[in-house]
């Protein structure tokens, strides 16, 4: 099992152009996650989605939309970049809820995103 | 609402000293409780959890238990080494809340020194 991978790795925007960051899971989890990963501020989620054709905002939603036409893979896209877009982004999966289970989540590697 | 404070870092400590990293936590209910570390250049991976008051989670020589009274989860190893150089994350889930979100803390990072 790969478990959660991103591509891609490391991207250079210039302010204005559009990219879309892909995740993918091989678990068969329920729930994917997107945060952004700033010095200092920890982990903020900016959309999650707990199934197949389902999306929410998380806390930092604005710039960025999300979707989840697949199980398996949960798309990040930013329209028109902009520098405090800058950051490193990391996508998560988790089983999801019910059974008595703890909610543990999965993270890829991460994409260092650099706008200018 | 629900809320994670860690204790700021950078910790730097010499090879095989003792560690802790203060976690106290916020919420209402009875949230699991989560350690993930981050290794330079990787995401997070989860090193040991919580899902009750009393429980102790354990991983490659940590430990941590839920405290329910002081509302702690803090982290301890007896000896680290330089591969525990990394920066730590203290987390919450809260089952049963009004969100599906895993609350982080602001993360500390450790360096050890040989």
């Amino acid at each position: 099992n790969a478990g959660v991978t991103q591509t891609p790795k490391f991207r250079v925007l210039k302010t204005g152009q559009s990219m879309t960051l892909l995740c993918a899971q091989d678990m068969n989890h329920e729930y994917m996650y997107w945060y952004r990963q700033d010095p200092g501020m920890g982990l903020r989620l900016i959309h999650y989605s707990v199934g197949e054709g389902t999306t929410a905002k998380g806390e930092v939603p604005d710039g960025y939309n999300v979707s989840r036409l697949k199980k398996q893979n949960f798309l990040l896209g930013l329209e028109s970049a902009a520098p405090s877009q800058t950051s490193v982004y990391f996508c998560a999966s988790s089983p999801g809820t019910g059974g008595g289970r703890t909610y543990e989540q999965y993270f890829g590697p991460g994409t260092r995103l650099t706008v200018t | 609402g629900n809320s994670v404070t860690q204790m700021e870092g950078p910790v730097t400590l010499s090879e095989e000293a003792f560690l802790t990293i203060n976690c106290t936590y916020t919420a209402t209910g009875y949230p699991s409780l989560f350690w993930y570390v981050q290794y330079p250049g990787e995401g997070l991976q989860l090193l040991l959890k919580a899902t009750k008051a009393d429980d102790k989670g354990s991983n490659k020589g940590f430990e941590a238990t839920y405290r329910k009274e002081t509302t702690s989860f803090h982290l301890e190893k007896g000896s680290v080494q330089v591969s525990d150089s990394a920066v730590y994350f203290c987390a919450l889930w809260n089952y049963g809340g009004a969100t599906n979100k895993l609350i982080f803390g602001t993360g500390t990072l450790l360096a050890v020194q040989p």
